[in-house]
């Protein structure tokens, strides 16, 4: 089944401790990209990836890290989280014949 | 001025009613345009995929482009309580860069 894998799904943790959000797809897609959702403020890109050592900065950056080292893998790292990075965080990768963007379940945040 | 913007709702109506979905858009050179369909504690799927004017039908669901106003819609003719949820309208800022910008959602209610 063609799917977009995150974990975890729920996470609480503290200010400071470093996370890894992890994303897989199976697909062979080529451009990845990670969301956060806020309520009122929709789905805002973090970053994003075109291929496989290529990623560049969305909208909203600051505060996560990111790397591409495998196609099918784009992990999304916080090295030290505050409790204004409280979201929910979506993984998405790009169809590259029809555009389709798919995405992950979803990874929810809790930085206390 | 947001690039897209979307009414939250929530939007109640009964079962069998038809639906209006709206968003608007700012930069005219946007050609793609999108409406993904989000359930509760899920990530967004999508539902229909339309490129410059006009309209694109699919089953129950209508996708309509307005691009001299500026103005894309979905019509959901016979709504159905199955499709409670969040519908997010987004376009692609083209130019290669996959850059995709999502309205904030609305969230609509099909009463039984």
């Amino acid at each position: 089944e063609a799917q977009v894998t995150q974990n975890p799904r729920y996470l609480i943790t503290v200010t400071g401790k470093k996370l890894t959000v992890t994303c897989s797809q199976n697909m062979n897609h080529e451009y990845m990209s990670w969301y956060r959702q806020d309520p009122g403020l929709g789905l805002r890109q973090i970053y994003y990836s075109m291929n496989v050592e290529v990623t560049d900065k969305g909208d909203v950056p600051e505060g996560y890290k990111v790397s591409r080292k495998e196609k099918r893998n784009f992990p999304l790292i916080l090295e030290s989280p505050s409790p204004n990075q409280t979201s929910l965080y979506f993984c998405a990768s790009r169809s590259g014949s029809t555009g389709e963007l798919f995405f992950g379940e979803g990874s929810r945040l809790t930085v206390l | 001025q947001k690039e897209v913007e979307q009414d939250p709702g929530p939007l109640s109506v009964p079962e069998g009613a038809i639906v209006s979905l709206n968003c608007t858009y700012s930069n005219s050179a946007f050609q793609y345009f999108m409406w993904y369909r989000q359930y509760s504690r899920k990530g967004p799927e999508l539902l229909m995929y339309t490129y410059s004017s006009g309209n694109k039908e699919d089953g129950r669901f209508t996708a309509q482009v307005d691009k001299s106003s500026k103005y894309i819609s979905l019509f959901i003719r016979d709504s159905q309580p199955s499709d409670s949820a969040t519908y997010l309208c987004a376009t692609e800022g083209g130019g290669g860069t996959y850059k995709y910008i999502f309205g904030t959602g609305t969230r609509l209610k099909v009463l039984a």
